[in-house]
């Protein structure tokens, strides 16, 4: 059971190359989330996904697209990478229910884009 | 405008002693708080949570208060151990399935 896994680690970028990052989960749950955190502003959620074949947009969604695989992989998609995307990335997915409200986050995927 | 707020970017206590997380909220539709912890290169992993129609939740050393009037929560960490030392994050359910987080407050435990 490895809950949930980003690929890759780390990666470097030039500007306007595009890249996909990988997530996927093994908790069978609904719920999937893309978040960056950068210095001082906590997570920022750029998508969320609340299920197989959905996906909404969160609080910065520009210059992302995502698409959300199967039940078990949600990936996001920079087309066009610029240095604002510099960034560590992580992946989450949720389970909740009556008195149950938790994410399990990956380990993270770290972005320098030049 | 930050709708969760942590304005203590970082805190010091004593080992064995109590450490107190505080996060303020601007948004009354918020209907579901939690606090994550964050080691270095880590993801963050799940510590407590609190639904809005309580006012306390424990869990072991962990306490979570809300203060619905004055939108503010905290979290309560007895005794202080240098393992607790890390970044802390509150975060707010919102509409839908949208969850807002606050900056965080690193903690250090001295021992």
């Amino acid at each position: 059971n490895a809950g949930v896994t980003q690929t890759p680690k780390f990666q470097v970028l030039k500007t306007g190359q595009s890249m996909t990052l990988q997530c996927a989960q093994d908790m069978n749950h609904n719920s999937m989330y893309w978040y960056r955190q950068d210095p001082g502003m906590g997570l920022r959620l750029i998508y969320y996904s609340a299920s197989e074949g959905t996906t909404d947009k969160g609080e910065v969604p520009n210059g992302y697209n995502v698409s959300r695989l199967n039940k078990r992989e949600f990936s996001l998609r920079l087309e066009s990478a610029a240095p604002s995307q510099t960034s560590v990335y992580f992946c989450a997915s949720r389970i909740s229910g009556a008195s149950t409200e938790t994410q399990y986050f990956g380990p993270g995927t770290r972005l320098l884009v030049l | 405008d930050q709708q969760v707020k942590q304005n203590s970017p970082s805190l010091s206590v004593q080992e064995g002693r109590i450490s107190i997380l505080n996060c303020d909220y601007t948004n009354s539709m918020f209907d579901y708080f939690l606090w994550y912890k964050k080691y270095p290169a880590e993801g963050p992993t799940f510590l407590i949570s609190i639904s809005s129609i309580k006012d306390k939740n424990e869990d072991g050393r962990f306490t979570v208060f809300l203060n619905k009037s004055a939108k503010h929560l905290s979290l309560h960490i007895v005794p202080s151990q240098p393992g607790d030392s890390a970044v802390y994050f509150c975060a707010a359910r919102g509409f839908g399935q949208n969850f807002v987080f606050g900056p965080g407050t690193r903690l250090s435990v001295l021992p």
